[in-house]
């Protein structure tokens, strides 16, 4: 099984400092990377898939990068909105999630 | 728009059954593979399982294997969990979610239902 290590598990940031989440993999996969963002009480939403490609109406301030089995999240300007657990996933081999890292307010 | 919506949860004991079902619309559900996925409360996501459009290939998590079944009814447009010998592990949100179709994407996720809740307890 390919197993998925986020980190940090928590962040403590301000409305417009640059925020970096790192996922790791347990071994290639290739760009089969997406990242989700899940709000208490709501279901995830996808944000980015095949590790760099914006999904549809997600704001531009969010990217994603990486290969192999090293990937990234930034958010280059975090905006009020964006306090919320980001999970990365693979879908390599069947699907995997990372634990989450909560991005929470400094 | 896409709309998927779960219903069946419930508090149930353990060794007990419960069926999920996931009515679609907004889509042409029998183009799309659809699946489960869960989060105990607390905790993160789980994958559980997966059903191709045609309902004939399907896949599940080792944690679920031999217990649960997913399927569909494509003239229902609706997913279904049958999840039988219930244990507290299993206590978690149950989403379904939609497989994004296109080569260029792979699998992944494009939308998901609300969630409905799944208790094992005696």
């Amino acid at each position: 099984d390919i197993q998925m290590t986020q980190s940090p598990s928590t962040l403590s940031a301000s409305v417009g400092d640059r925020v970096t989440i790192t996922c790791r993999a347990s071994q290639s996969i290739v760009t089969w990377l997406a990242w989700y963002q899940q709000k208490p009480g709501k279901a995830p939403k996808l944000l980015i898939y095949k590790a760099s490609s914006l999904e549809s109406g997600v704001p531009s301030r969010f990217s994603g990068s990486g290969s192999g089995t090293e990937f990234t999240l930034t958010i280059s300007s975090l905006q009020p909105d964006d306090f919320a657990t980001y999970y990365c996933q693979q879908y390599n081999t069947f699907w995997t999630f990372g634990q989450g890292t909560k991005v929470e307010i400094k | 728009q896409v709309q998927l919506v779960e219903s069946g949860g419930g508090v149930v004991q353990p060794w007990r059954s419960l069926r999920l079902s996931c009515a679609v619309s907004g889509f042409t559900f029998s183009d799309y593979a659809m699946h489960w996925v869960r989060q105990a409360p607390g905790k993160g996501l789980e994958w559980v399982a997966v059903i191709w459009s045609d309902g004939i290939n399907k896949y599940y998590a080792d944690s679920v294997k031999g217990r649960f079944t997913i399927s569909r009814d494509n003239s229902k447009n609706t997913l279904y969990l049958q999840m039988n010998s219930l244990r507290a592990g299993d206590t978690a949100v149950y989403y379904c979610a939609r497989e994004m179709r296109g080569d260029s994407s792979g699998p992944v996720f494009d939308d998901w239902g609300q969630g409905t809740l799944v208790t094992v307890s005696a």
